[in-house]
């Protein structure tokens, strides 16, 4: 099993400028989310699915579209970057305990910065 | 609301200390507890968790032990290498209301030769 990966690793974008974080997992996990990690601090949820087709916001959803047409891939849009979107972005997934989820299984990480 | 509070650091360390980091969490029921590390440029990983009262989760000599009455799941290790040198965040996932995961705000460790 590959996990969760995510591409790319590095990106450089220029202010006004649109791009799409991709994130896939191949654990046939339910639940996917992102979050962005800023410099010495913790993590801040953005988007987060429970399955397939469904969506919902986190914490510091503006800047960001989601969707989730299969179980696997949770790509995250950015649609007019801002350097205020300079950060370090997870994606991670996670499986049902029936009433619950599990731990969550994270990505390497995308190091994006805004010009 | 669901929270998670985690004590400030950094946390600096002799090698071979004795390591205790506070981690107190506010939850609707009794979720699973979840301690994640993040070492310098990597994605977080599991260290351990616990998924009821009184259980006691451990992993590469760190322990945490979920304590119902104090709201507690305070990670220890008994004594700490270099190599342990990261963030670590303590985490639950909540079901009332939103979704999600409430993580705490992490605390870095640094451990000296």
């Amino acid at each position: 099993n590959a996990g969760v990966t995510q591409t790319p690793k590095f990106q450089v974008l220029k202010t006004g400028q649109s791009m799409t974080l991709q994130c896939a997992q191949d654990m046939n996990h339910e639940y996917m989310s992102w979050y962005r990690q800023d410099p010495g601090m913790g993590l801040r949820l953005i988007h987060y699915s429970v399955g397939a087709g469904i969506t919902d916001q986190g914490e510091v959803p503006n800047g960001y579209n989601v969707s989730r047409s299969t179980t696997e891939d949770f790509p995250l849009r950015l649609l007019s970057a801002a350097p205020s979107q300079t950060s370090v972005y997870f994606c991670a997934s996670s499986y049902s305990t029936g009433y619950s989820y599990n731990e969550q299984f994270f990505g390497p990480g995308t190091r994006l910065t805004v010009l | 609301g669901n929270s998670v509070t985690q004590m400030e650091g950094p946390v600096t360390l002799s090698e071979e200390a004795f390591l205790t980091i506070n981690c107190t969490y506010t939850a609707t029921g009794y979720p699973s507890l979840f301690w994640y590390v993040q070492y310098p440029g990597e994605g977080l990983q599991l260290l351990l968790k616990a998924t009821k009262a009184d259980d006691k989760g451990s992993n590469k000599g760190f322990e945490a032990t979920y304590r119902k009455e104090t709201t507690s799941f305070h990670l220890e290790k008994g004594s700490v290498q270099v190599s342990d040198s990261a963030v670590y965040f303590c985490a639950f996932f909540s079901t009332s209301g939103t979704y999600k995961y409430i993580f705490g705000t992490g605390t870095r460790l640094k451990v000296l030769a």
